[in-house]
């Protein structure tokens, strides 16, 4: 089993809709998350990081996180086709800091 | 400006040759990652630093080495035991220990000829 785990896409959406990405972790001792977006060839930029339990929004983002169904997800309202990408779930446990990235998804906005 | 830098850009490397991968940051941040990338896929763990000569192997060491012997430098070497090391390699630093995410360089492409 793979410690992040995320449906490979494409997902596709029209312009305008909700795209709804997600994740699930195996290491209960993760304690915080992170969305990436990666354009083709370019390096991984942060979208959004939460740390507890519940919703947390940044303009047309939102994430949540279930810690008990070690489930993260990542809500974009408004869907552009500039957010076409992979988006990469990441999960990070202390002790030695390992970062642990999931296979991404990739994103398609339909204009 | 602070950042990683990663160099060089694009490599080419001729099979049973070593190569090494520069990976620079002036963020002063204590933790250092190397991931390798192949198409279509996410980030795969190779090695990590969370102090200055101190490292751990990731997922998928196997054919690689790193060294940490400045807070600053985390060079990777793709050696000839890596059978197929032709890959987008990315390096990422973190402050140190707490929540905070990866910065990460604009990457290395190396292809084996």
């Amino acid at each position: 089993q793979k410690e992040v785990e995320q449906n490979s896409g494409p997902l596709s959406v029209p312009e305008g809709a909700i795209a709804s990405l997600n994740c699930t972790y195996s290491d209960r001792g993760s304690q915080s998350f992170f969305w990436y977006r990666q354009y083709s060839g370019k390096s991984p930029e942060l979208i959004m990081s939460i740390y507890s339990n519940g919703d947390k929004e940044d303009g047309r983002f939102t994430a949540q996180l279930n810690k008990a169904s070690q489930y993260v997800s990542l809500l974009i309202r408004d869907s552009q086709p500039s957010d076409s990408a992979t988006y990469l779930c990441a999960a990070y446990s202390g002790g030695y800091q390992k970062v642990t990235f999931g296979t991404g998804t990739k994103l398609q906005v339909i204009p | 400006d602070g950042g990683i830098t990663q160099s060089p850009k694009y490599l080419f490397r001729k099979e049973g040759q070593n190569v090494t991968l520069s990976c620079e940051q002036n963020l002063n941040h204590d933790a250092m990652y190397w991931y390798r990338q192949d198409p279509g896929q996410g980030l795969r763990l190779i090695y990590y630093s969370q102090i200055v000569n101190d490292f751990q192997k990731g997922d998928i060491a196997e054919g690689y080495s790193v060294s940490r012997e400045k807070k600053e430098s985390f060079p990777l070497t793709v050696t000839s035991a890596q059978k197929n090391p032709t890959a987008f390699y990315l390096c990422a630093s973190r402050p140190g220990p707490g929540d905070t995410e990866a910065f990460f360089g604009q990457g290395t492409r190396l292809t084996v000829v």
